[in-house]
């Protein structure tokens, strides 16, 4: 089973609007982060926000907030007022505890959402 | 800070030969990690070490080695180069191994072995 789950490969969305790219993530650890990475067509890696497991509320920067639903096993990631930009790839990413149930110790990525800001 | 650098930025290969992507970080983190990322694809985990002198293999370490001397390079050889090695490759790195660290990403190297 896929550990990261993006359901959206790619969205269109008007300038200035709300921005909504879905994440469901799989593990049986109860510590965990959460990630959100933007890859604009430059290729570099930019890290967005970081939800950890046991935080009660949603992290937040600037316009990126998460909206974490552990119940649902969910961490979609909100833009808000999106700006020309915004338009890049945008990963979600899971690193579980170190060396639990055998696993690595790394990120785990999502096949990300190609987010497309038009004017 | 010059942060996470990697070298080179382009590599063209032919079938069968080696080489060394090199991987620096100035921040004093004792873990490293490699990535290669593939079309369509996210980012997956080649090797990764959470120390000097200690390295551990990710999700897809066949074809390459890693090693760790210092606590700033962490270099991935390819052995003998396929052409399904052709990938970015990111080095990145963090503080610690904790699951609440996040990781500092280079700026990649795009390998094509022909």
């Amino acid at each position: 089973a896929q550990k990261i789950t993006q359901t959206q490969p790619g969205m269109f969305v008007q300038e200035k609007e709300a921005v909504t790219l879905d994440c469901t993530y799989d593990t049986s650890d109860q510590s965990y982060g959460l990630f959100w990475y933007k890859q604009p067509s430059s290729g570099e890696m930019i890290f967005l926000i970081y939800q950890g497991s046991y935080d009660e509320q949603n992290a937040t920067e600037g316009r990126y907030s998460l909206n974490f639903q552990k119940a649902r096993k969910s961490a979609n990631l909100v833009i808000s007022a999106s700006q020309l930009g915004d338009s890049a790839m945008y990963f979600c990413a899971m690193r579980e505890a170190p060396y639990s149930g055998g696993g690595a110790d790394g990120l785990t990525f999502g096949k990300g959402t190609h987010l497309i800001i038009q004017p | 800070n010059a942060g996470v650098t990697q070298t080179p930025k382009f590599q063209v290969l032919k079938t069968g030969q080696s080489m060394t992507l090199q991987c620096a970080q100035d921040m004093n983190h004792e873990y490293m990690s490699w990535y290669r990322q593939d079309p369509g694809m996210g980012l997956r985990l080649i090797h990764y070490s959470v120390g000097a002198g200690i390295t551990d293999q990710g999700e897809v370490p066949n074809g390459y080695n890693v090693s760790r001397s210092t606590t700033e390079d962490f270099p991935l050889r390819l052995l003998s180069a396929a052409p399904s090695q052709t990938s970015v490759y990111f080095c990145a790195s963090s503080y610690g191994s904790s699951a609440g660290y996040e990781q500092y990403f280079g700026p990649g190297t795009r390998l094509t072995v022909t």
